[in-house]
């Protein structure tokens, strides 16, 4: 089955620098979502692209969305040490029945 | 708040004890849930999705006579772990579906550690 791609695996940086991740996928897609989720913890909703829609922005976040390379960024600006956590792209792939593939993660350690 | 709930957050237990877990949509229906692993550093792998009133479908590589599922209303799917084995041992996590295109919403997650 389909499953996204995130680089990096593991990123690490200091308080008030800026996190990009990134997310690729093989297949055409209804929209691409984006999720965090705490050690130990369920995931948590960020933010939902549709496959038509190119930027999408939500506070400090800021997602991308390029169907033509399937590929999808998530920037989160000024970090903070609680922004430490995995962070995850889930993919609905068209024809599909609201199956979510998830990709790989992004391990972000925010550095106070 | 939370909108959906996941019960027990934490399991500890012998092998072969079959496990209950639990998951509720609380401010709305969910005719479709869906029930994931995650092993320990690793992503979301799907189990199987939950239909309120039929089979669950399971994904290829799970066993439904190992992981029952059962959604017997529009707020609640269970998933028993029949005879569980260290192997077993896992993060088990729900979703109850909130439509196309829209967010979707996760339980907390269980623990589920067999000794």
């Amino acid at each position: 089955s389909q499953q996204g791609e995130e680089d990096p695996q593991a990123l690490s940086i200091q308080e008030g620098e800026n996190a990009t991740m990134n997310c690729s996928y093989k297949t055409s897609i209804n929209n691409l979502q984006w999720y965090r989720q705490n050690s130990g913890r369920g995931l948590v909703h960020l933010i939902l692209i549709r496959s038509n829609e190119r930027e999408k922005h939500s506070g400090r976040l800021r997602v991308t969305l390029d169907t033509s390379k399937k590929s999808s960024s998530l920037l989160i600006t000024a970090s903070r040490a609680a922004d430490t956590a995995s962070y995850f792209c889930a993919t609905d792939t068209q024809g599909g029945s609201e199956k979510l593939v998830f990709g790989k993660g992004t391990k972000l350690t925010v550095n106070p | 708040g939370a909108v959906v709930s996941q019960h027990p957050s934490r399991v500890i237990c012998k092998s072969g004890t079959s496990v209950k877990i639990e998951c509720r949509s609380l401010d709305f229906q969910a005719t479709t849930m869906f029930w994931y692993r995650q092993f320990p550093k690793q992503s979301l792998m799907l189990m199987a999705t939950s239909n309120e009133g039929s089979k669950a479908t399971y994904e290829q590589g799970v066993e439904k006579d190992k992981f029952l599922i059962n959604h017997a209303s529009l707020t609640l799917s269970t998933l028993t772990v029949t005879s569980a084995h260290p192997e077993d041992s896992s993060f088990y996590i729900c979703r109850a579906g909130g439509g196309r295109d829209q967010p979707q919403h996760f339980g907390d997650g269980t623990r589920l550690s067999i000794l």
